[in-house]
């Protein structure tokens, strides 16, 4: 059974440039969070999804970041004109329930900003 | 509100030894603690877990210890291992609440 599963493991983008992370969750989850690691620090979360609904996006930026979970296919985080400080990696989890159910963790995009 | 890390404190433990890993946590309404393992490079991996109407539960070489009158929360690792070297987190969470609250990292360090 694959874990979670993300896509791109690296991407460095100029700055203005779109970043499209990808993230596949373990089979059978409908649950997916995306998860922010600045070096050094805790994840601090961002946004949960299950399909085609966003349901708790208050930790992500109101300007410039997106994500979504379509009826089919992987979630995507999307972040437009990137700036530097969007640098970071960027953890996709996915559970089989809501509420206290454990998350499985992807292994990371880290997204470089030059 | 969530802690944020400058330096990682880190703890260096010979092989064999036990290792003791503190976390305090700020949110009052926290009913779920969960402790994760990060290696270099990797996603936060679950190590063990423990709800609020407990104190202390154990796992395969693991125990995490709840004192909720000073919100601390605490992962014992028994026998250190080469292989326990990496950057663990705690977690937290509150019933009805889907996102995770990670505290500040501890780096373990394990000296063969």
């Amino acid at each position: 059974n694959a874990g979670v599963m993300q896509n791109p493991r690296h991407l460095v983008r100029r700055r203005g440039q779109e970043a499209r992370l990808r993230c596949s969750p373990m089979k059978g989850h409908s649950h997916v969070y995306w998860y922010r690691q600045l070096p050094e620090e805790g994840l601090k979360f961002m946004v949960y999804l299950q399909k085609e609904n966003i349901i708790d996006e208050s930790g992500m930026p109101k300007e410039r970041f997106s994500a979504e979970f379509p009826k089919e296919g992987p979630s995507i985080l999307r972040i437009q004109q990137v700036v530097r400080g969007d640098s970071a990696a960027y953890f996709c989890a996915s559970s089989l329930d809501s509420g206290q159910s454990e998350q499985f963790f992807g292994p990371g995009t880290r997204l470089t900003v030059l | 509100g969530e802690s944020v890390g400058l330096h990682l404190p880190t703890l260096s433990v010979q092989e064999g030894d036990n290792s003791i890993i503190n976390c305090a946590y700020s949110n009052s309404a926290s009913d779920y603690f969960i402790w994760y393992k990060q290696e270099s490079g990797k996603g936060p991996q679950f190590i063990i877990d423990i709800r609020s109407n407990m104190d202390k539960r154990q796992g395969q070489r693991v125990t995490v210890l709840l004192n909720k009158t000073v919100k601390h929360l605490s992962l014992q690792i028994a026998a250190t291992q080469p292989g326990d070297s990496a950057v663990y987190f705690c977690a937290e969470t509150h019933y009805g609440n889907n996102r995770l609250a990670f505290g500040k990292g501890n780096q373990v360090v394990v000296i063969p």
